[in-house]
């Protein structure tokens, strides 16, 4: 069974920390994404990695930076946390190109709060 | 600015009608669509995706329609059932990776 596992579930830091998210996939994929989910917002893009030690950002990158050191782990840290940065923290996977139906596996998450 | 809209935060519908929810996007370069669900404390997961080239795809319960020339698609859901109850994105294929739409609730009662 194809999973992405998220390192936590829930986090509680505070202000001005470095956070790191990680996630790991056991899927081979190359692509990983780091996505964000708030109300009203649906889910937007933070930076995306095509491969190893490569990088790309996406739509709201400021105040996040992301690391992918192996293949099948791409972290994502925040260099120092602040309280817009509470949130709902996806990670996904998918092939490359996306080859068939299922685009992108999702991580379960990790709830993010900054006080 | 948004790309991919749903312009319905929430939809309440009664168990075995039809649920219809609405996605609206305004980039005419997407060309393949997808609907995703979303359980409490899980991630998001696929359900049914639609190319640019057809107009309807069909997957048992679930049937996506895209007006391409509308700029709009839908997913139909019959009948709809407890369990459909969830967060629905729709999202759409750029350059290798996704634009979601806001989410839409849509709660199914018994």
């Amino acid at each position: 069974d194809v999973k992405v596992t998220q390192s936590s579930r829930y986090l509680v830091k505070r202000t001005g920390e470095k956070v790191f998210l990680e996630c790991v996939q056991d899927m081979d994929h190359e692509n990983m994404f780091w996505y964000r989910q708030d109300p009203g917002l649906g889910l937007r893009l933070i930076y995306f990695s095509y491969d190893v030690k490569m990088k790309e950002k996406g739509d709201i990158p400021e105040g996040y930076s992301v690391s992918r050191e192996k293949k099948e782990r791409f972290s994502l840290i925040l260099e120092s946390a602040s309280t817009n940065q509470t949130s709902m923290y996806l990670c996904a996977s998918s092939l490359p190109g996306f080859a068939g139906d299922e685009k992108l596996f999702f991580g379960s998450g990790t709830q993010l709060s900054v006080l | 600015d948004q790309q991919v809209k749903q312009n319905s935060p929430s939809l309440s519908v009664q168990e075995g009608r039809i649920s219809i929810l609405n996605c609206d996007y305004t980039n005419s370069m997407f060309d393949y669509f997808l609907w995703y669900k979303k359980y409490p404390a899980e991630g998001p997961t696929f359900l049914i995706s639609i190319s640019s080239i057809k107009d309807k795809n069909e997957d048992g319960r679930f049937t996506v329609f895209l007006n391409k020339s509308a700029k709009h698609l839908s997913l139909h859901i019959v009948p709809s059932q407890p369990g459909d109850s969830a967060v629905y994105f729709c999202a759409a294929d750029y350059g290798n990776k996704l634009v979601f739409g806001a989410g839409t609730i849509l709660r199914v009662k018994s």
